[in-house]
């Protein structure tokens, strides 16, 4: 069965600081993968996506980059973390060629950027 | 634009009574639908879907849901509420971009609280 890890479940950061999170998905290949932040426990906000190696989606503008390094990884970075940084990060990933259509969800890192 | 809509920010509920959460949607073609449910800080967790087919699906949790395609509504049903259901539920649509790929995008969410 697939299954989603992310890490560190929380992080507390002083501005000014780098960023990494990040993700790792079991027992699937070729996964579509998605970073989303959800701010003040509401909506979610997609902010990057990618569909193989090296290949990155940015949706919004933003003080954050992603990248995939292998099949299976995505990282969320920053080199110098702001105030408004901080939220609720999720990772999440598809997989399209087994016939689903769901995305499925990591548990979240929740980042505080003091 | 596409978009998904929750009307309600707040949906309470006494335990036992029927419960509805609300979801509309503007898409174009024929739209991929979902519910998820998200427990204080944790990741989301999927409920149902809709792809194609009968208009009434039933997902996990006793939870279902019902397409209405004239009405670009997916909203969120329990016949009898329990009170561990008290979360914040999603909904949500899959987008096919113009390369190809899938972009999901979720509604603003909708608090269930069930009273005991």
């Amino acid at each position: 069965s697939q299954t989603i890890h992310q890490w560190p479940a929380t992080l507390v950061q002083p501005v000014g600081s780098p960023l990494s999170l990040e993700c790792t998905v079991e027992g699937t290949s070729n996964p579509n993968l998605y970073w989303y932040r959800q701010a003040a426990g509401r909506g979610l906000q997609l902010l990057f996506y990618s569909v193989g190696i090296g290949q990155i989606s940015s949706e919004v503008p933003q003080n954050l980059s992603a990248s995939r390094p292998q099949d299976r990884q995505f990282i969320l970075s920053s080199k110098k973390l702001l105030l408004s940084d901080s939220g609720f990060y999720l990772c999440a990933w598809t997989s399209e060629g087994q016939g689903n259509t769901e995305a499925f969800f990591g548990q979240g890192t929740r980042l505080t950027v003091v | 634009a596409q978009s998904v809509a929750q009307p309600e920010d707040q949906v309470n509920v006494a335990e036992g009574n029927p419960l509805t959460v609300k979801c509309t949607y503007s898409v174009s073609g024929n739209p991929y639908l979902f519910w998820y449910v998200q427990y204080p800080n944790r990741g989301l967790q999927f409920l149902l879907k809709y792809i194609t087919g009968d208009n009434l699906v039933k997902g996990s949790y006793g939870f279902e849901a019902e397409f209405n395609k004239s009405q670009t509504s997916f909203h969120l049903k329990k016949p009898s509420a329990l009170v561990s259901d008290s979360a914040l539920y999603f909904c949500a649509v899959r987008l096919i971009k113009t390369s190809g790929t899938y972009k999901y995008i979720f509604g603003t969410g909708t608090r269930l609280k069930v009273l005991a």
